[in-house]
Parts: structure tokens; C-alpha cells; sequence
């Protein structure tokens, strides 16, 4: 257990619907990142915060998803309109403000779109 | 080309052996480098990171780096069956305000009883 939480662990949706997840990092880590994997390949970067401040987001974040931190503390994921393709683990990372800046990664939540 | 190439595997050592893991970057200023475990369903999580070139160790584990030929490996001495899992390497890019980690697609280890 990295101290990264997220939640729901699983989630199974009907195409057209809107889901969020949540990440709640550890406490003293100031960086949060979003991350999606599919099945045989590495996870991808959606999203970066740093405290409270949406940093940068990859081009892989299309119009229908949105992230949160708006306390620089827990964030939110959503999708709106999921579609098939959404399938996947969206994976929350968090780091603090060392030189290191290594990356610790929670549990993961599962998408299904069906 | 992929930005960081792993062979996929499967791998597949006897038990007290030495994994090897290769692992080629494209981005020739990244500064840092990762190696994770990922077991089946499972989310990453760190072995190791190494950032000067040569090498190091932590127990089972010693993580290689040479940046002049852009190649990162990790051995796993002693290879144990609880160590079959996938082994995700991963770099961070020289630039840009987000310390984003690019991963490979993975080595899938199996350590044969």
C-alpha cells in the first residue's frame, strides 16, 4: 500500500453515461498525475496538477474528460458520454517536491464501458 | 518509433537465476529512469530508480544505465516465482513544466519453479 487511494476500485457503465473517480494522494505530496492503461500496453499520461494548478494535459484528454483538485488535495476524473473505447484503468500517481520527484501509484479504478 | 521500447516477452527464467531486463529511450535528455512491478490486475508499483550512469543495487535488484547508448536494464538476482510479473520501465522527459513518466509496454517475467 503506497498511502494512494482511489475510488471506486471497479466501475461498469453504460455506453453514454458519465463517471468520476477519485484519487486522494499522500498527504505531504504536492504532485498528482492521471495515467490510463490498457491491456498489454504501459500506462499514459492524461494529466498533471501541481497543488491545486492543472499543469498540463496530454492529448490523449479529449473534451469529454475533466480533472479537479480543487483544494490541492484529492482529485476528480470524469468522464461524460463514455464511450467503448474509454475501457480501461485510469491510474492516479502522486510525488512530492524532492528532486527525485518519484512517482507512487494507488490501486487503480477499473472502467467497463459496455 | 516508440519513445521507450521493452520487449514484451514473455521472459522466462528457472528459479535462482538472473532476470535480465532491457529496456531503449529515444529522448536523449531524459534525466531519470523507473523501473516497476506490475502484477496481474494490479496497479505499478517502484522497484527502483537510477539517474547517474552505471549502476545500482537495492538487494535482489540492480538497475544499469548508459545514457550514451540510451539503454536502462534491471537484473533480478536470485529469481523467485513471487517475482512473475510485468516489468514496466519508464523515463522522464528532459523538458516541459509536468515531470510525466513515459512507460514501455512491459516485460512479462514467469519465474519457472
Amino acid at each position: 500500500d503506497t498511502g494512494v487511494s482511489q475510488n471506486p476500485r471497479h466501475k461498469i457503465t453504460k455506453r453514454g453515461q458519465n463517471v468520476t473517480f477519485r484519487c486522494d494522494p499522500i498527504s505531504e505530496h504536492n504532485r498528482l498525475y492521471w495515467y490510463r492503461q490498457t491491456l498489454g500496453q504501459g500506462p499514459e499520461f492524461l494529466t498533471y496538477f501541481q497543488n491545486e494548478a492543472q499543469l498540463e494535459k496530454s492529448r490523449l484528454l479529449s473534451d469529454r474528460f475533466s480533472a479537479e483538485r480543487p483544494k490541492g488535495s484529492f482529485s476528480t476524473l470524469e468522464i461524460q458520454r463514455t464511450e467503448q473505447g474509454d475501457s480501461a484503468m485510469y491510474l492516479c500517481a502522486t510525488s512530492d517536491r524532492g528532486s527525485t520527484d518519484t512517482q507512487y501509484f494507488g490501486p487503480g479504478t477499473r472502467l467497463t464501458v459496455l | 518509433q516508440k519513445e521507450v521500447e521493452q520487449n514484451s516477452g514473455p521472459l522466462s527464467v528457472p528459479e535462482g537465476a538472473i532476470a535480465s531486463l532491457n529496456c531503449t529511450y529515444s529522448d536523449r535528455g531524459s534525466q531519470s529512469f523507473f523501473w516497476y512491478r506490475q502484477y496481474s490486475g494490479k496497479s505499478p508499483e517502484l522497484i527502483m530508480f537510477i539517474y547517474s550512469n552505471g549502476d545500482k543495487e537495492d538487494g535482489r535488484f540492480t538497475a544499469q544505465l548508459n545514457k550514451a547508448s540510451q539503454y536502462v536494464s534491471l537484473l533480478i538476482r536470485d529469481s523467485q516465482p513471487s517475482d512473475s510479473a510485468t516489468y514496466l520501465c519508464a523515463v522522464n522527459p528532459s523538458s516541459g513544466s509536468a515531470r510525466q513518466l513515459t512507460f514501455g509496454s512491459g516485460t512479462q517475467l514467469t519465474v519457472l519453479p
